[in-house]
């Protein structure tokens, strides 16, 4: 069984300052990890994805990821937020003989300016 | 290139009536997933599909729930006499193929009350 827990429901930063959403997985398998981006209103939105390749991720606008198998955990992370940033981020974590993506509960990001 | 859509965005029904959620996948991507999203919690696994077929059903409840993908039109997943408890957010997925690395494009979501 595969589960992720993100520490944090709500994170609250200000506009320039660092974004770090902490994601932390259980599987029993090398997990195939992802973050997905949340808009109000909107679908769910691929951020990035670890697929076994380099443990650290790049992925759109700006946000990059690290796996870090000692520690469970894939963190988010954007150096500078932007208003635009505020959404909610969801970690999610499969395997390579699975398709069924394993949520967590998800965080929502306000941004101050 | 249209996402994945769904449809309605908000449906509301009283309890025993029934619901029918619409998905229809983006262009080219044969292989659907139902995903449910209850307050205050995470995206749970319901049901994966492909064109007439359901491959895998492990997530949803055996009574009241059903889901298909017919040859010709949007999947569609139906809940009968609906409960106070089926008040969620129902996400459509879809991907070109069932590679797990494959990225799944989520649709909006459909928000059911039920009152």
């Amino acid at each position: 069984a595969q589960s992720v827990t993100q520490l944090g429901s709500h994170v609250s930063v200000s506009e320039g300052a660092l974004v770090l959403l902490r994601c932390n997985y259980s599987s029993s398998v090398p997990p195939y990890l992802f973050w997905y981006v949340q808009y109000p209103n909107q679908g769910l939105q691929l951020l990035l994805k670890y697929t076994s390749a380099a443990t650290l991720v790049k992925g759109i606008n700006g946000f990059e990821a690290e796996f870090k198998k000692s520690e469970t955990s894939f963190h988010l992370t954007k150096p500078s937020a932007h208003m635009s940033d505020a959404a909610e981020y969801f970690c999610a974590v499969t395997n390579n003989n699975d398709y069924k993506l394993s949520f967590g509960a998800g965080t929502t990001v306000t941004v101050r300016a | 290139n249209a996402g994945v859509m769904q449809n309605p965005r908000h449906l509301v029904r009283r309890r025993g009536q029934e619901a029918r959620l619409r998905c229809s996948p983006m262009k080219g991507h044969s292989h659907v997933y139902w995903y449910r999203q209850l307050p205050e919690e995470g995206l749970k696994f319901m049901v994966y599909l492909q064109k007439e077929n359901i491959i895998d059903e492990s997530g949803m409840p055996k009574e009241r729930f059903s889901a298909e993908f017919p040859k010709e039109g949007p999947s569609i997943l139906r809940i009968q006499q609906v409960v106070r408890g089926d008040s969620a957010a129902y996400f459509c997925a879809s991907s070109p193929s069932v590679a797990s690395t494959d990225t799944q494009y989520f649709g909006p979501g459909t928000r059911l009350t039920v009152l």
